[in-house]
């Protein structure tokens, strides 16, 4: 079973830096998932990567598969931007559900 | 993206009784539906995968006649707690998956039993 570690579990930081955030997964996968969950607890896809990078307004995620090891990245970052990110990963063929990380409590202070 | 949704959003509900959690793919077929539980600051953890028209398999440790999964057609997946107990409370999460791997996650329905 895959076990998928993130850091930092914790973090706040001033409105306006750059963050990141770091999973790392222990055995192949065939795609990783980036969830944002607000306090309500709903959760919201944010990214879906099996390689490469995608950017997607502030938000930017990159994946390196032999490292097995992915960054989620804010830019100007904004109190809004306060959640729990997740990382979830997919195994390879698919057929399975997602294993998640612990998540990353991001607080952004104004 | 896709939309799933889930009803109810919220059930508070008393011991022993029964309680129907729906999930719903509202612009896309569905042809597999998972259902997540999360406990207070835990990560999620992966009850079951449905899919429609055949049976729920269950992950370790999950009892399928506690937790009746019935996934009736492509675009609806109901999860049954039957007899619930205080330890049951929790917040369900449901994702759908189409033809493609990504997942589209539901809003999630907090259950308290009293």
């Amino acid at each position: 079973k895959n076990e998928v570690e993130q850091s930092p579990q914790n973090l706040t930081a001033q409105e306006g830096e750059f963050i990141t955030i770091n999973c790392s997964y222990s055995v192949g996968i065939s795609a990783l998932h980036w969830l944002q969950q607000h306090p309500g607890g709903g959760i919201v896809s944010l990214f879906m990567l099996s390689s490469g990078k995608k950017k997607h307004g502030r938000l930017i995620a990159t994946i390196n598969i032999q490292e097995k090891h992915s960054s989620l990245h804010i830019t100007a970052s904004h109190p809004r931007d306060s959640a729990v990110y997740i990382c979830a990963v997919l195994p390879g063929g698919g057929a399975d559900g997602l294993t998640f990380g612990k998540g990353t409590h991001l607080i952004i202070q104004p | 993206g896709a939309v799933v949704s889930q009803h109810p959003s919220r059930v508070i509900c008393k011991s022993g009784t029964s309680v129907k959690i729906e999930c719903r793919s509202l612009d896309f077929q569905a042809t597999t539906m998972f259902w997540y539980r999360q406990f207070p600051k835990k990560s999620l953890m992966l009850m079951a995968t449905s899919n429609e028209g055949s049976k729920a398999t269950y992950e370790q440790g999950v009892e399928k006649d506690k937790f009746l999964i019935n996934h009736a057609s492509l675009t609806l997946s109901t999860l049954t707690v039957t007899s619930a107990h205080p330890e049951d409370s929790s917040f369900y999460i449901c994702s759908a998956r189409g033809r493609r791997a990504e997942q589209f996650f539901g809003p999630g329905t907090r259950l308290t039993v009293l």
